[in-house]
């Protein structure tokens, strides 16, 4: 069973470029989350999103950034005109199925893509 | 709103010893989660141990232990017999009941000496 995929691992963009970054969740998993790790903090926050809807963008930048989740095919996360302050991990993660008397929603996270802003 | 704080930024352990990681939150709420991630060298953030605030036993898994102490907010990790192979970030992380985002704490850095 394979865990969650994001690619490219690593992204070079120059400034004004567009970075997009890939996300395929675990098998039977309809939640996903994406979060933002700068150097050396924890993780924060950015978008959280079922099949075709963005449920929760409250982390989400109010420019440049965008995030969907089709009914087919991977996860995006959009990053329009980077600029070097975009530099940073972003992961992904994902989760099954939310019961919502389950409070045990265990997210379980890519690898992360390593974005460079040259 | 939610807060994790981790007060050791890096700690050096002798392998084979047990070591403490602290972490304190910061909630309103009654019901939440409390979870604790791993993250190598290589980058990846690693599920390690999750405990509910209305479980009354502490949550073990191997030999990652979670100190649960609900009226000092506390939710310090236990590794027993540590193993070389330990050494990476850990990092402890909330999410209250109905919200699906997690808060993080800033990490530990880990490092266990041979």
């Amino acid at each position: 069973n394979a865990g969650v995929m994001q690619n490219p691992r690593h992204l070079v963009r120059r400034r004004g470029q567009e970075a997009r970054l890939r996300c395929s969740p675990m098998k039977g998993h309809s939640h996903v989350y994406w979060y933002r790790q700068l150097p050396e903090e924890g993780l924060k926050f950015m978008v959280y999103l079922q099949k075709e809807n963005i449920i929760d963008e409250s982390g989400m930048p109010k420019e440049r950034f965008s995030a969907e989740f089709p009914k087919e095919g991977p996860s995006i996360l959009r990053i329009q005109q980077v600029v070097r302050g975009d530099s940073a991990a972003y992961f992904c993660a994902s989760s099954p199925t939310r019961d919502s008397a389950a409070a045990k929603n265990i997210q379980y996270f890519g690898a992360g893509t390593r974005l460079s802003v040259l | 709103a939610q807060k994790i704080t981790q007060t050791q930024p890096g700690m050096f352990v002798q392998e084979k010893e047990a070591v403490t990681l602290d972490c304190t939150y910061d909630t309103s709420d009654q019901s939440y989660g409390l979870f604790w991630y791993k993250q190598p060298s290589s980058g990846e953030m690693i599920f390690l141990i999750y405990q509910g605030s209305y479980d009354e036993q502490n949550a073990t898994e191997g030999r990652y232990s979670l100190n649960f102490q609900k009226a000092r907010k506390s939710a310090n990790l236990v590794i027993s017999a540590s193993q070389l192979g330990d050494s990476a970030m850990y990092f402890c992380a909330m999410r209250d009941f109905g919200n699906e985002k997690l808060t993080f704490g800033t990490g530990t850095r880990l490092t266990i000496i041979p």
